[in-house]
């Protein structure tokens, strides 16, 4: 089993609704990602994490660290926001040492 | 302020050579860490380093190195490279370990 699941793996979307993506963690961490990958590569990281809610623009993101389960919602969905979309946790590896492991992405099509 | 930046963006080699792949941090940031994304792995991490120290590696081989210079600037080697190594290869840097992380655009290797 992998250490950060996402679902939905594909989702399909007309312009204007509102998406939901979660991400399910089996491990300890110290906070979490939440990333953007579009065609060609570049990632950017959208939102960090470790408690409670953040919102920018029309993205928000929630953790609930007791669940270990977050999610990341975009409101008023936008062919622009169609990416990539990939949970990454921060957890301690080694006494002090970080790293990064990441879910699969989901893959989010918004359609006009 | 200038991103994250990797060098080269493209490269093709042949079985059996080597590569160097080259990544230029935030100004002011001394954490950096590479990343390796494939079709079916998707992305995993390689290792970290701090203050020109590996602090943290993944399971990758040996043929894997990395290190960091005195200017935060990293470089990582892939020697006697397979088919299996062709991939997206991201390099992320951060203030400190642990903090948000900051990708570049990747280095996509093909290997022949």
């Amino acid at each position: 089993k992998n250490e950060v699941e996402q679902s939905p793996q594909n989702l399909t979307a007309q312009e204007g609704e509102f998406i939901t993506i979660n991400c399910s963690y089996s491990v300890g961490i110290s906070a979490l990602h939440w990333l953007q990958q579009h065609p060609g590569g570049g990632i950017v990281s959208l939102f960090m994490l470790s408690s409670g809610k953040k919102k920018h623009g029309r993205l928000i993101a929630t953790i609930n660290i007791q669940e270990k389960h977050s999610s990341l919602h975009i409101t008023a969905s936008h062919p622009r926001d169609s990416a990539v979309y990939i949970c990454a946790v921060i957890s301690m590896s080694g006494g002090s040492n970080y790293k990064l492991t990441f879910g699969k992405g989901t893959l989010l099509t918004v359609n006009p | 302020k200038a991103g994250v930046t990797q060098t080269p963006r493209y490269l093709i080699k042949t079985r059996g050579q080597q590569v160097t792949l080259s990544c230029s941090p935030i100004s002011g940031h001394r954490s950096v860490s590479w990343y390796q994304q494939t079709p079916g792995q998707g992305l995993q991490f390689l290792f970290e380093y701090f203050s020109e120290t590996q602090r943290n590696k993944g399971n990758f081989p040996g043929r894997f190195s990395g290190r960091q210079f005195s200017n935060s600037r990293s470089e990582m080697n892939v020697s006697t490279l397979e088919l299996g190594d062709s991939a997206l290869y991201l390099c992320a840097s951060s203030p400190l370990p642990g903090g948000e992380a900051f990708f570049g655009q990747g280095t996509r290797l093909t290997v022949v």
